[in-house]
């Protein structure tokens, strides 16, 4: 069973830039997964930051980048601020039929 | 503006079944695709069900295969989640969420707030 994968936790420093990463325990991550980004507050509904590797959702600034990465997909940060800290997960399309999620990375900033 | 909003969750016994809703407005529904993904308390995200815009190609997580069962009324801009035989570890925030629209790939974008589904005996 594939299983997709996100570091627990991340700390940055204020202003520091932040490269969190996606990756799959059995395959490398490509464009046909469609990689995407959700940013989730406490308490708050997930929202869609970046969605096709690359296209950001409306709305969100452009200091949030998707990207593929060696074998992985990548959502950095730059300018990390104090409203960047939360939880952020991945979703990948499998099998040409579903979404699967990471299982989150807490962004620190501090 | 785009609204989905879910009902139905609530507090029920381990096997015992319980039957979500959802509504949606501000868009055409039988154009897009819908998805339902749940949060169990503290948990990550996790993607339960989802159904095409006619309803005729269907998915579902391994976790809840045979047991849940997603519907749509394209009429009545409704999705619903039959949940049957539900077990401890169903308990969770179940989210409706829109999905893509008609052949495009694009993951759940809309999400309601959430109905909270606590199974416990």
């Amino acid at each position: 069973q594939t299983v997709v994968t996100q570091d627990p936790s991340f700390s940055v420093s204020p202003g520091g830039t932040a490269t969190l990463t996606c990756g799959l325990t059995s395959a490398s991550v490509s464009s046909t997964h469609y990689p995407s980004w959700y940013q989730q507050t406490p308490g708050q509904t997930p929202r869609l930051l970046i969605y096709n590797t690359i296209s950001r959702s409306s709305g969100v600034p452009g200091r949030f980048a998707g990207s593929l990465l060696g074998d992985r997909a990548a959502l950095t940060i730059t300018g990390a601020l104090a409203d960047d800290e939360c939880d952020y997960y991945c979703a990948l399309y499998m099998n040409n039929s579903f979404w699967v999620f990471g299982g989150g990375t807490k962004l620190t900033v501090l | 503006d785009v609204q989905v909003v879910e009902s139905g969750g609530g507090l029920v016994k381990p096997g015992r079944s319980l039957r979500l809703s959802c509504a949606v407005s501000g868009f055409t529904f039988s154009d897009y695709n819908m998805n339902w993904v749940r949060q169990a308390p503290g948990k990550g995200l996790e993607w339960v069900a989802s159904i095409s815009t006619s309803g005729s190609f269907i998915h579902y997580a391994d976790s809840v295969k045979g047991r849940f069962t997603i519907s749509r009324d394209n009429a009545k801009k409704s999705l619903d989640l039959q949940m049957n035989n539900l077990r401890v570890e169903d308990t969770a925030v179940y989210y409706c969420a829109r999905g893509s629209y008609v052949y495009a790939i694009k993951p759940p974008d809309y999400w309601g707030q959430g109905t909270l589904v606590t199974v416990s005996s």
